[in-house]
Parts: structure tokens; sequence; C-alpha cells
């Protein structure tokens, strides 16, 4: 059973914490992507990568940076947690080139910054 | 122009009964219309997809429509179950990004 395992499933952070989120697929997908999401604002992106050490600014990539350093892992990392972060990150992959663009999500790590 | 807009935002249906979900776009360079499912505690699901060369596709009990000429695409659930409660989000994509999604729906069906 192909998977995105998002390392952690509740983590609660203080303000001003440098915050790792980790992400892995097993799937060899090239393309693999940050979004957050809120109620009633759906998922927002905030960060993607196609390959390895490559990465692309979503919508909201302000207060986020990531890293991937290899093919199946990738880490949105929060540089100065604030509330304003307290979320749902959803983790994601996708095979390149595959005129199937479907998504496979890992089960979210829900946030909270206090 | 980058926005997929879907209503509505919650929907209540009786079992058995048909639930309906639309969603507006204005970017003529979408090119993928998939929707997604996403039960409490879990990430969302690929459901069913559609590209914009055909106007309708059909899985089991869910269809998508799609008006290419009014940029309009739904999602069509017949005979509604309890055990399709979920949050649905509909998204589109231009060739060498990445999803764009909705807002989601939220949909009860009452038994």
């Amino acid at each position: 059973d192909v998977k995105v395992t998002q390392s952690s499933r509740y983590l609660v952070k203080r303000t001003g914490e440098k915050v790792f989120l980790e992400c892995v697929q097993d799937m060899d997908h090239e393309n693999m992507f940050w979004y957050r999401q809120d109620p009633g604002l759906g998922l927002r992106l905030i960060y993607f990568s196609y390959d390895v050490k490559m990465k692309e600014k979503g919508d909201i990539p302000e207060g986020y940076s990531v890293s991937r350093e290899k093919k199946e892992r990738f880490s949105l990392i929060l540089e100065s947690a604030s509330t304003n972060q307290t979320s749902m990150y959803l983790c994601a992959s996708s095979q390149s080139g595959s005129l199937n663009y479907g998504y496979t999500f890992g089960s979210g790590t829900r946030l909270t910054v206090v | 122009q980058q926005q997929v807009k879907q209503s509505p935002q919650s929907l209540i249906v009786q079992k058995g009964g048909i639930s309906i979900i639309n969603c507006a776009y204005e970017n003529t360079a979408f090119d993928y219309f998939p929707w997604y499912q996403q039960f409490p505690g879990k990430g969302p699901a690929l459901l069913i997809a559609i590209r914009p060369d055909v106007s309708e596709k059909k899985e089991g009990r869910f269809t998508i429509s799609f008006n290419k000429s009014a940029k309009q695409f739904s999602l069509h659930i017949m005979d509604s179950q309890p055990g399709d409660s979920a949050t649905y989000f509909c998204a589109a994509n231009i060739p060498g990004t990445a999803l764009i999604f909705g807002k989601g729906t939220t949909l009860s069906v009452s038994s």
C-alpha cells in the first residue's frame, strides 16, 4: 500500500520556536507538496518541489521554508512559529510526467502554536 | 484568475438523494479538474477527475459534469449514503504547477 507519512499527528509548539514538519513518501514520486488546511479556506499551497534540492513558492510561503535533500523526503520548516500558523498541515506527492495528476496525501499534522 | 470557487459551503441531503456540488473557474489554461474526498482525521483522497475535452465522466455513483463554455464543473453523487458524509474539494491544474483547491463542501447525508 503506497503511502505518504507525516511524522507527527499532533504537535504543540511555543511562539518563536523553530518547527520541523517531516514528510516521507514511498512511491518514488518526483513531486511533493505542502498545503495548510483551515476551516472555510480550503487547502492553500505553501511550497512544492519537482525534484531533489528544488523548490517553488506557493500562494502563502511567508514564514515557511522547505528542504528536499532526498527524493522521498520533504520537510516544512517554520522559522519562528507564530499563533497564526496554528493549522492542519498536509503533505502530498504525485508522479511527474503522467496524465494522472492524482495526489496522494498524508493524514496531516495538526500544529498548535501557543 | 487562479481561483476555483466552490459552492455550497455545506450541504445536507437525505439518504438516497442526489448531492450536487459546484465549482467555477476563470483561467482557461486549467486542463485537469479533480475532486477529492476527505473524511475526518484523514488526508484528502482522489475521488474522480475530468479533462476539458469531455463533458461528463461517471464512476459508480459519482459523476462529474463539465461545461467548458461556462467554465463550470460539478460533482453529482447519486443515491447518497451516510458513508458519503465527508468534505469534498474541487481542484484545477495548469500543467507544470500545483493543484489549486476550492474551499470545500461539507456533505452530511442523513439516514
